[in-house]
């Protein structure tokens, strides 16, 4: 079965500094990752995803993805966080099995950007 | 605005009572997905359906059903309500085909029991 882990429940980052938040997954066959943020009382939305192809992955707001196989590890990236940025943010991982496309989430990451 | 829409926003109701929470996809999505939002569980996919019929089942309780209608608008019914059922539920909905790992959510549907 597939799943992803994250392995912090809260980062703190000051403003204008480098954010990473983590993510492992463990999946049986080709992995489809993604990445997705949910603002207070809203939906996800999605921010980027790694099908095939180059380890970093760019995505929406400035975001990337590095893409590590041999860690297992889709890691988020922005060189430099805004407050605007904080939210909870969503590792998931898309199920293979045949005709069906759901995710499975990580149980989520609450960024916190400090002015 | 992913172009989900998801009624009603809010919803408060009372154990044992029965609710019915209403899904449109975006124009042309042929997949429709219910996830479950808890603050212990985290982030549950529920059941999915696919141009009307049901195409994969996760952890959905047998109080719970889904269905998907020819206009592709999905209803989530849940019945024999109890206080672990507050949660906030969203929709999601996806094209057909290779890239349809990216799903687009709605704003949710916020269920409070009381």
């Amino acid at each position: 079965a597939q799943s992803v882990a994250q392995p912090e429940d809260q980062v703190n980052v000051a403003e204008g500094n480098p954010l990473t938040v983590k993510c492992t997954y463990s999946v049986s066959g080709n992995p489809y990752l993604f990445w997705y943020v949910q603002y207070p009382n809203r939906g996800l939305q999605f921010l980027l995803k790694y099908i095939t192809g180059d380890n970093l992955v760019k995505g929406s707001y400035g975001f990337e993805a590095e893409f590590n196989k041999s860690q297992t590890s889709f890691h988020l990236k922005k060189p430099s966080a805004l407050v605007s940025d904080s939210a909870l943010y969503f590792c998931a991982v898309r199920h293979s099995g045949a005709g069906s496309y759901q995710l499975t989430f990580g149980k989520g990451t609450k960024l916190s950007v400090i002015p | 605005d992913s172009g989900v829409t998801q009624t009603p926003k809010h919803l408060i109701t009372a154990t044992g009572q029965r609710v019915t929470l209403r899904c449109s996809p975006r124009s042309g999505d042929l997949s429709v997905y219910w996830y479950q939002q808890s603050l212990d569980q985290g982030l549950q996919f529920l059941i999915q359906y696919y141009n009307g019929e049901e195409r994969a089942k996760g952890n959905i309780l047998e109080r719970f059903s889904a269905q998907q209608f020819p206009d592709l608008h999905s209803e989530l019914n849940l019945s024999s309500l109890e206080l672990g059922d507050s949660a906030l539920y969203f929709c999601a909905s996806s094209v057909a085909g290779r890239d349809a790992g990216e799903l687009f959510f709605g704003e949710g549907s916020r269920l409070t029991v009381l």
